[in-house]
């Protein structure tokens, strides 16, 4: 059965430290892999990513995949507290292509 | 920019009410998505719609039904609500690429709370 596990599932740290976050996944014919910020309300889309080794960056957030491992991490420098959020990763596979598999999320708290 | 609006952000109802749940997408997104977050299980599909009139079940399609008579607008039914179906729903909408392509991002309306006493 297809899966996504992100690791840890919570995490507090204070503001200006960097914090890495893990999705690993498990599926058949692995497509796409996103990642989502979600605060209180719906998830906003980061980033996707579908090549090895190709690092995505905006501003302080950057995220890359390795189809090796078959992981792929979100890093946050300098964290803020705007950052505290629940950071939600999602695979596509085979198959129907419009299907997302979701992780738990990471719930992330930046104190000041 | 893409919008996705949901037509409440707070809902209480009855048990054994019949409950729709609006989603309305501005970006002519072929297909649309309906999920439940719960609180350690995540966000699990209940159904998508990729074309008018088309549905598919998702992994809980259990106790809910759907309906896609416009591009734009997709409608989550429950026929007679359980106090098990408390939750936050949340539509999301993408483009629908060519087969054996990466699926675009989807985006999420606001979410709708809903609770059955």
């Amino acid at each position: 059965e297809d899966k996504v596990v992100q690791s840890p599932l919570s995490l507090v740290v204070h503001e200006g430290d960097t914090v890495t976050l893990n999705c690993s996944y498990e599926v058949t014919n692995f497509r796409s892999l996103l990642w989502y910020k979600q605060e209180k309300k719906a998830p906003t889309f980061l980033f996707m990513l579908t090549s090895s080794g190709i690092e995505k960056k905006s501003g302080r957030l950057s995220s890359i995949l390795d189809k090796k491992e078959l992981s792929s991490i979100l890093n946050i420098t300098a964290t803020q507290t705007g950052d505290s959020a629940i950071y939600l990763c999602a695979v596509q596979g085979a198959g129907n292509n419009r299907k997302l598999i979701w992780g738990l999320g990471t719930s992330l708290a930046v104190n000041p | 920019d893409v919008k996705v609006t949901q037509s409440s952000r707070y809902l209480v109802k009855r048990t054994g009410e019949k409950v729709f749940l609006e989603c309305v997408q501005d970006m002519d997104h072929e297909n649309m998505f309906w999920y439940r977050q719960d609180p350690g299980l995540g966000l699990r599909l209940i159904y998508f719609s990729y074309d008018v009139k088309m549905k598919e079940k998702g992994d809980i399609p259990e106790g809910y039904s759907v309906s896609r008579e416009k591009k734009e607008r997709f409608s989550l039914i429950l026929e007679s609500a359980s106090t098990n179906q408390t939750s936050m729903y949340l539509c999301a909408s993408s483009l629908r690429r060519g087969a054996g392509l990466a699926a675009y991002e989807q985006y999420f309306g606001p979410g709708t709370r809903l609770t059955v006493t």
